[in-house]
């Protein structure tokens, strides 16, 4: 296993709601990286934090927004939910903002009706 | 055109065959490259690195061409464990070392 862990595993929220997901890396990873992956598709770069600041965006609206903690963990926040944000949310870290590999935790599966 | 491209597949194999993936990409500044395999509804997990020179790990090798910007993977002597979709990767310096993923090629090995 990679070490990174998500949670929740599943959740199912309705439209217009928020929902936070939460990433623990890798043990002296510092850098953290979220996806979108809808089904039969790769997945979606979101954004990246390295040592506690954003540090890249991909083609996402404002109201997705994440944080990460002193201790690398990381937070992703979806406002106003709607039916396309279902997906398999995935969390990577890694060292030092991808020079090297990424390693997945198993993901959040995000159910919007 | 997608940054990252490969054949969705599927590719239906009988067990013990070779077979080849082709990944092509667009940013001939891409610097790191990625074989990840994905099985269905889990996360993607790493499978190799793909260097200059080309790579070995047992049963797989990974050939990068950059002249051409297409990336290889080949499986010689294919398991029944080796179905799932085949995910390739690149990075590079000018988009802040993001990731760039396929849509990936999906394996399928028949006994």
């Amino acid at each position: 296993e990679t070490g990174v862990t998500q949670s929740p595993t599943h959740l199912i929220k309705t439209r217009g709601q928020q929902v936070t997901l939460r990433c623990s890396s890798q043990s002296g990873h510092n850098t953290v990286s979220w996806y979108q992956q809808a089904l039969g598709q790769g997945p979606q770069f979101i954004f990246q934090y390295y040592r506690e600041e954003e540090n890249g965006r991909g083609n996402f609206p404002p109201r997705f927004s994440g944080l990460q903690f002193p201790n690398y963990s990381s937070e992703l926040n979806v406002n106003a939910l709607e039916l396309d944000d279902s997906a398999l949310y995935l969390c990577a870290s890694s060292l030092e903002r991808n020079l090297y590999e990424q390693y997945f935790g198993p993901g959040t599966r995000l159910t919007v009706t | 055109r997608k940054e990252v491209e490969q054949d969705p597949g599927p590719f239906n194999v009988p067990e013990g065959a070779t077979v080849a993936f082709n990944c092509t990409y667009s940013n001939s500044a891409s610097q790191s490259f990625f074989w990840y395999r994905q099985d269905c509804r889990k996360e993607p997990k790493l499978l190799m690195s793909v260097y200059s020179s080309g790579n070995e790990d047992g049963r797989f090798t990974a050939q990068l061409n950059r002249a051409s910007q297409y990336i290889s993977l080949l499986i010689r002597d294919s398991k029944l464990s080796d179905s799932a979709t085949y995910l390739c990767v690149v990075n590079s310096r000018d988009s802040n070392y993001q990731l760039i993923w396929g849509a990936g090629t999906k394996l399928i090995i028949k006994p």
